[in-house]
Order: structure tokens, then sequence, then C-alpha cells
């Protein structure tokens, strides 16, 4: 059974650096085309695509946020984490990890954790 | 960067068919994914590689990818279809997403 939990802290001020945890069973990390990504949404708005890393510890990230975030992974623990630099309001959102797996056109995102609510704010 | 164009809302009645159509340059090249998102939930994925249906995703969803346009059907929507839906492709190394649409069923 595949699960995905997403930890972290749910209040960060401005300016601060936000560290989440993703951490994960059921599958391995180390595993040919397996990857975790994480995605966010705010509040009342659509899903963003953010940062991944696959099971070579290749890593990318949004264009739009990629000076500010950095993705890794500890494969013995089971665990991926994402950190956010210099946290603004706009970046308060419900924030997700989930499996993204296959290759070529089988491919999906197909578990997800169910999402931790980071609100910015002084 | 590569966009993907969904219309914010569609409205069905119950037992009739609800297309929500999603739009990007040669998406019919990508074969994506659509996720079906309840309040207060995480998203679900309902279609894979273009018109595939996961284990446990009923019949009466079904998509088509073609040219620049995906559309996602739903036959014979029911009450607990009422839901934000939205479709997903791969760019190079970026996923991306459509705006969503919020399917009422009414």
């Amino acid at each position: 059974q595949v699960t995905l939990k997403e930890s972290g802290p749910a209040l960060v001020k401005p300016t601060q650096t936000l560290t989440l945890t993703c951490t994960f069973s059921g599958f391995s990390l180390s595993t040919s085309a397996m990857r975790v990504t994480w995605i966010r949404q705010p509040p009342g708005k659509a899903l963003e695509w953010l940062a991944r890393i696959d099971w070579d510890d290749d890593r990318f990230y949004s264009t739009s946020l990629k000076t500010r975030l950095t993705i890794s992974k500890d494969t013995s623990k089971n665990q991926v984490v994402l950190t956010m630099t210099n946290m603004d309001p706009a970046d308060t959102a419900t924030y997700y990890c989930a499996r993204d797996y296959g290759s070529g056109i089988t491919r999906y995102i197909d578990y997800w954790g169910q999402g931790t609510l980071v609100t910015v704010s002084s | 960067s590569y966009e993907l164009t969904q219309p914010p809302s569609v409205s069905v009645s119950p037992g009739q068919t609800a297309s929500i159509t999603c739009s990007g340059d040669k998406l019919g090249d990508k074969y994506g994914c659509w996720y079906q998102q309840k309040p207060g939930q995480s998203p679900v994925l309902v279609i894979y590689q273009g018109n595939k249906r996961p284990s446990g995703i009923p019949e009466r969803f079904s998509a088509s990818n073609s040219g620049n346009t995906a559309i996602l059907t739903i036959s014979g929507t029911q009450a607990m279809d009422e839901a934000d839906y939205y479709c997903q492709a791969w760019d190079a190394h970026a996923v991306v997403f459509g705006g969503g649409t919020k399917l009422t069923v009414l």
C-alpha cells in the first residue's frame, strides 16, 4: 500500500525559509522510473507544480520558483525534503507531495499525500 | 512555458454526459492525465496515458486526446461526480496543470 504524508510548519513568517518533509511508504525511490514531486494549491486556486526528484537523483524545478527551491531525498528513510526560501504571503497554500511513476506515455501521478496547509503571515 | 487551458465551469444534469475540455499546443502528442478533486480532499487520478482508467475508477469516466485538445467525458453523470477536474501533461521535465474546471451536477 502506497502512502505519502507531508509534515512541516503550519505557519511561517515572511522572509523565512519553509522546510517540508514528505515521508512515504509502499515504494522505493531507488526503483527505476520512480519520482516524488511537490505540488501546491493556494486556497480556491489551481494546482501548481513545484519540484521533482527522481530515482537517479535528478532534480527539476518550476522555472518561476527555481531560485527559491531545493529538493533532496533520503532513500534510507523514505523521505523527500523541499525547502523554499524567502516566503511571502502569496506562498500561502496547501502543499502536496505525490508519487510520479512511469516513463514515456505510461506515466502518471498516482498517489498523493493529504496535503499540509502552510500560511505565511507575520 | 507550456500552458493548458480549461473552462472554469461546466454544468450537467444528473444522468447526462459531461464533457470537459483541455487545450494546449500539440497536447495530443503528450498523453496526459486527468485528476478529480473534491472539496477538502487531495486530487485523485481518473485518467492516464490519455484514455486509460486506474483501478477503481468507474467506467463512466473516459477521455480522448487529439491535436491540441483533450476531452474528459463523464457518461451518466452522478451527483458524486461534482468536483474540480484538472488536466495535466509533462512538458520536458516540468509538470503542467490546467487551471481546473468546476463540474456542477444540477
